[in-house]
């Protein structure tokens, strides 16, 4: 089955510098990838997605790049602020369902 | 506001004992899920439902069971079954890809 692999599991980055986590997919009919961000006792919250027809996509310091050929993507956050400290979740998806995989996710620490 | 509750924040289960977590959405999506999320681990599907009186097994159901009785509702039962239930359980929904969640409920064992 589809397995996500999420890279690396924890990052510590100062104030301002950028942060990169990178995400391989086994299933080459996985044509959805969506980024959650989740805070300490919350359910993860959606902060990008991107979709196999376009190979990058920006929404202000976020961003999200997808190499169909390698199976893999990354997310990209720019000018990192302390309140950008989360656990960060990859998860991809194919046609045939709305099921996703999850990534294992990515404890990124921002030191001020 | 237009959401995803889940009741309670906090469950502590005694041995032998079936609990039940709610999961209440009024955003109106046909599909619901429930995931367990386990320390340093990602999301594990345990079922979906993608409509009304209907649902499917995920990757982990073994221990587990739902309902979709209502569109807003997919209450998740853990059974006695289920041998290491400690786990945070995450409910989402969605109408098309993108999966909205809810905030958890953390289940102990007493």
């Amino acid at each position: 089955g589809e397995n996500v692999e999420q890279h690396p599991s924890t990052l510590s980055v100062q104030e301002g510098d950028s942060a990169v986590i990178k995400c391989t997919y086994s299933d080459s009919a996985s044509n959805y990838f969506p980024w959650y961000k989740q805070e300490l006792g919350k359910g993860p919250q959606l902060i990008i997605d991107i979709r196999s027809n376009v190979g990058e996509k920006k929404d202000q310091r976020i961003a999200v790049t997808l190499n169909k050929t390698a199976k893999h993507f990354s997310l990209h956050i720019t000018e990192t602020q302390p309140e950008d400290s989360a656990v960060y979740f990859c998860a991809a998806s194919g046609d045939s369902s709305y099921k996703l995989i999850f990534g294992s996710g990515t404890r990124l620490l921002v030191r001020p | 506001d237009g959401g995803i509750t889940q009741s309670p924040k906090y469950l502590f289960r005694k041995e032998g004992q079936n609990v039940t977590l709610s999961c209440e959405q009024n955003l109106n999506h046909d599909a619901m899920y429930w995931y367990r999320q386990d320390p340093g681990q990602g999301l594990r599907l345990i079922y979906y439902s993608q409509i009304v009186n209907d649902f499917q097994k995920g990757d982990i159901a073994e221990g587990y069971s739902v309902s979709r009785e209502k569109k807003e509702s997919f209450p998740l039962t853990v059974t006695s079954a289920q041998k290491n239930p400690t786990a945070f359980y995450l409910c989402a929904s969605s109408m098309s890809r993108t999966q909205h969640f809810g905030d958890g409920t953390r289940l102990s064992i007493l």
